[in-house]
Order: C-alpha cells, then structure tokens, then sequence
C-alpha cells in the first residue's frame, strides 16, 4: 500500500521559511516523482514545483521561483519542500503527490502552515 | 498566466447525471490530457480519472471523464450523496512546464 506521510502543522513569522516533509513507503520511492501543491483557504490548488526522485532534479513554478526549494533524501525515502520569506499569503494547506505519469496518484495528508506575527 | 475554468457549482438530485466542464486553452487541454480529482472536506484530493481516461482501483465506473478540443468534461452518473465534494480538473500546461488545476466545483446533491 502507497502511503506519503506529511510532517505536522508549522507556525512561522513572516519572513521565516518552514520545511515540510513528505516520506513515502510501500514503492520504489525513486521510481516517481514527486510533486507538491498548495491550496490556500478557499482556493485553487496550485501547482509549486517537482522533483525527479532518482536524479534529483527539480523544477518550479515561476510564482515561486527563488523562494522554494525542493530535495529529497533517497536513504530515507523521503522529499523535502523548503518555503522562504514567508507572508500572511502563504497561509496555506501544502500537500505532497506522488506522480505516476499519468496523475497525481497518491498524495499525502497536507500540511497547514500558518503565517503569523 | 495559464488559466483552467471550471463552474463554481453544480448540483443534482440522487439518480441523477451530473456534468462537470473545464474550458483550458492551445498550451493545455487542446493539446494534452485532462485529470480530475475529488476533495471531500478537510481531505486531501483524490484521483478520480488519469491522463489516460483510466478510473485508479476503488473508483466506480459511475465516473467518467471526456475531452473535446480545449473543453473537458466530467460526468458523474447514479449521483449519490456521498459523491458531494469538490471537484478539481488538472492538467498539464507546456508553458508553465506544470500541472495547472481549475478552480474547483462544488458539487451539492439536492
């Protein structure tokens, strides 16, 4: 069974940057890649940025190019969504999804990171 | 910026057959293939239907999606109560180089 387990809630100063981490069990992590998206409250989901998991390389949305920054660590099966220079807009849900080339096929529980002084 | 459009709401009585559409552009529906994802409150989505039109394991055949030029579609037949969620179409866009999801639709059953 495919599991993508997201690291707890975050709650940062504006101007901070947070972590959120997303471990997958249950495949060949890097077989997939892994995509992560956000939706604010009340919004869209929105696509920020993906990394291949065997080679490592990334590529973002250019709304947030030069403020996030995907890795992963392939020992411990798990990808790594850095967020820098946080504002009150990027209170948000970030999620995790695992791509199977044809979809987001699995996607972890989500991460509320909230934004406050 | 790349822009999917999807109906705000949508709603139909139990039995019923409900479309969802999602209109896309010459950089993303017209020339690749749509995905659609449901989102119960406070979950995250769920793949309904790939970039092949292929239903995952555990997704009832009542689901079914279709695409003609830059509109896409999705049809829920049997609607059921537990079905009332939201509904996101995805797909990729060659000048964002990513995923571009639409806004969303809130189907309510009446």
């Amino acid at each position: 069974q495919v599991y993508l387990v997201q690291s707890g809630a975050e709650v940062k100063k504006p101007g901070a940057s947070v972590t959120v981490s997303c471990k997958a069990s249950g495949y060949t992590f890097t077989y997939y890649a892994i995509h992560w998206v956000r939706q604010a409250p009340g919004q869209r989901l929105e696509w920020m940025g993906w990394i291949n998991t065997a080679n490592g390389n990334t590529k973002y949305s250019q709304r947030f190019q030069g403020r996030v920054t995907i890795t992963r660590d392939t020992s411990a099966n798990t990808a790594y969504m850095e967020l820098a220079s946080l504002t009150s807009e990027d209170r948000a849900v970030y999620y995790c999804a695992r791509d199977d080339r044809e979809a987001l096929d699995f996607w972890g529980q989500g991460t509320l990171v909230t934004v406050s002084s | 910026q790349s822009v999917v459009t999807q109906p705000p709401s949508a709603s139909g009585t139990p039995g019923q057959r409900v479309t969802i559409s999602c209109s896309g552009g010459s950089s993303n529906i017209g020339i690749n293939t749509v995905n659609w994802y449901q989102q119960l409150p406070g979950t995250a989505p769920k793949l309904l239907i790939n970039s092949k039109n292929q239903r995952p394991s555990g997704v009832p055949d009542r689901f079914s999606g279709s695409k003609s030029g830059t509109l896409a579609s999705l049809a829920i037949s049997g609607l059921r109560s537990e079905d009332e969620a939201d509904y996101y179409c995805a797909v990729w866009d060659d000048s964002l180089n990513g995923p571009v999801f639409g806004g969303g639709t809130k189907l309510t059953v009446l």
